[in-house]
């Protein structure tokens, strides 16, 4: 079976600039999350969506971040303009209605 | 607030010396509580669920308890690819029914030849 995939795996950008990751969930994956994770931290919840409804976005820092899942399967997480304290792993995960949460392998960002 | 904190942040041990990585945790109501290990670069690889006091689950040489207010995750005789860093997640009821993982900040096992 087939995991969860991320692209890229690195990104490196400048201050205010933008950029956009991608993710495609483990097949019949209903729900879908993004986690940020940052360097001898835990993975901090950003965004969690059912099929193609957003169900939890509390710590997504709106005015820079967004993000979309169209037609229930794959997402993008974007950033625009990017901050020096974004760097960080950003995680996807997704999981069955109430199950255990399987992640990809993260996109390392570092934001100069 | 609901909190997860790990300790020790960090553990050497030798190979085949047994100990214990603990989380504790203050949450409005536990739905379950996750285990997951970290390999640099990669991202957490599911280990355990529990999701209620008393319950134990076992897998190789690791086991994982839990009670009220903390769980603990128990390595035997761990060998040099036990090293990683594992994380401790919970999963609050339904005040927020959504299924959104709480991480502790992880602990660093290294075991040494």
């Amino acid at each position: 079976e087939a995991g969860v995939a991320q692209s890229p795996r690195y990104k490196i950008i400048e201050k205010r600039q933008s950029v956009a990751f991608w993710c495609n969930p483990i097949s019949g994956h209903a729900t879908l999350y993004w986690y940020q994770q940052i360097l001898g931290q835990g993975p901090k919840l950003l965004i969690q969506f059912q099929n193609n409804g957003v169900v939890d976005d509390s710590q997504l820092p709106k005015d820079r971040f967004s993000a979309e899942r169209l037609k229930g399967v794959d997402s993008t997480l974007k950033i625009q303009p990017a901050k020096l304290e974004d760097s960080a792993v950003y995680l996807c995960a997704s999981s069955l209605v109430g199950t255990e949460q399987f992640f990809g392998p993260g996109t390392r960002l570092t934001v100069l | 607030e609901d909190q997860v904190t790990q300790s020790p942040e960090a553990l050497r041990l030798q190979e085949g010396e047994s100990s214990s990585l603990n989380c504790s945790y203050t949450v409005s109501g536990l739905r379950g509580l996750f285990w997951y290990r970290q390999d640099p670069g990669k991202g957490p690889e599911f280990l355990f669920t529990l999701y209620s006091a008393g319950e134990e689950k076992e897998k190789e040489r690791l086991k994982a308890t839990l009670t009220k207010k903390e769980s603990f995750l128990h390595i035997t005789a761990p060998k040099p690819e036990d090293s990683a860093t594992y994380l401790c997640a919970v999963q609050v009821t339904p005040r927020s029914n959504t299924g959104k993982l709480i991480f502790g900040q992880g602990t660093t096992l290294q075991v040494k030849p």
